[in-house]
């Protein structure tokens, strides 16, 4: 059990590119989490995922956002034509399944849109 | 919408001394409550987890409670010690599909 990883840790792109991240979480956790956190607050939800199926979604996730899971295993989050306001941590999480809700995190890939 | 605050925003404290973390939240139909470390720039630790059935939950020097009626919870940190500086979140669900944190507490102990 290596924890949850993420990839890459940090990224600088220029604005209006597009990037794509991704996390690995526990093997055997079903559930996926993606979050992203600004300096001084706390993680905003963007996403969840039980194995394949992306089963919610947060209105903070406009249509830019993107992200699959297509095997259950791992997953990517997509962003086109980044902006300014989308500098921020993106961080993932995993959780087992069943009635086991803990979570557990990456270490987080950390945008920076120049 | 559920909402999550944690009080204070930020404490200092001298070493060997025992603190209390606070965080409210507005629904009270929870299906847990997870507590949360974070050093700069990295990501969370999980501390503990409390389910809504449960009224606290300890781990080592830790001691968290669980609320539900009145929408608290209170992360109990014993002998605080350097190494316990960081920020600390407190995170609830109410379905399982989505969570809600709070803005955190910037713990600082003082050697």
């Amino acid at each position: 059990d290596t924890g949850v990883s993420q990839d890459p840790r940090h990224k600088i792109t220029k604005r209006g590119q597009n990037v794509t991240f991704r996390c690995d979480p526990i093997s055997e956790h079903n559930r996926l989490y993606w979050y992203r956190q600004t300096l001084g607050q706390g993680p905003e939800f963007l996403t969840y995922f039980q194995n394949e199926a992306q089963l919610e979604k947060s209105r903070l996730l406009s249509d830019r956002f993107s992200a699959e899971r297509p095997k259950g295993s791992f997953s990517t989050l997509e962003i086109q034509r980044t902006e300014q306001g989308d500098s921020a941590m993106y961080l993932c999480a995993s959780s087992l399944g069943g009635h086991s809700y803990e979570q557990y995190f990456g270490p987080g890939t950390r945008l920076t849109v120049t | 919408k559920q909402e999550v605050t944690q009080i204070p925003a930020a404490l200092s404290v001298p070493e060997g001394e025992n603190l209390v973390l606070n965080c409210s939240f507005t629904d009270s139909a929870i299906y847990n409550l997870q507590w949360f470390r974070q050093d700069p720039g990295k990501g969370l630790t999980s501390l503990l987890l409390i389910q809504s059935s449960q009224r606290e939950q300890t781990s080592g020097r830790l001691n968290a409670s669980l609320d539900k009626s009145s929408g608290r919870s209170t992360l109990y940190i014993a002998a605080s010690q350097p190494g316990d500086s960081a920020t600390y979140l407190c995170a609830v669900t109410n379905t399982g599909n989505q969570f809600y944190f709070g803005t955190g507490t910037s713990l600082t102990v003082i050697p």
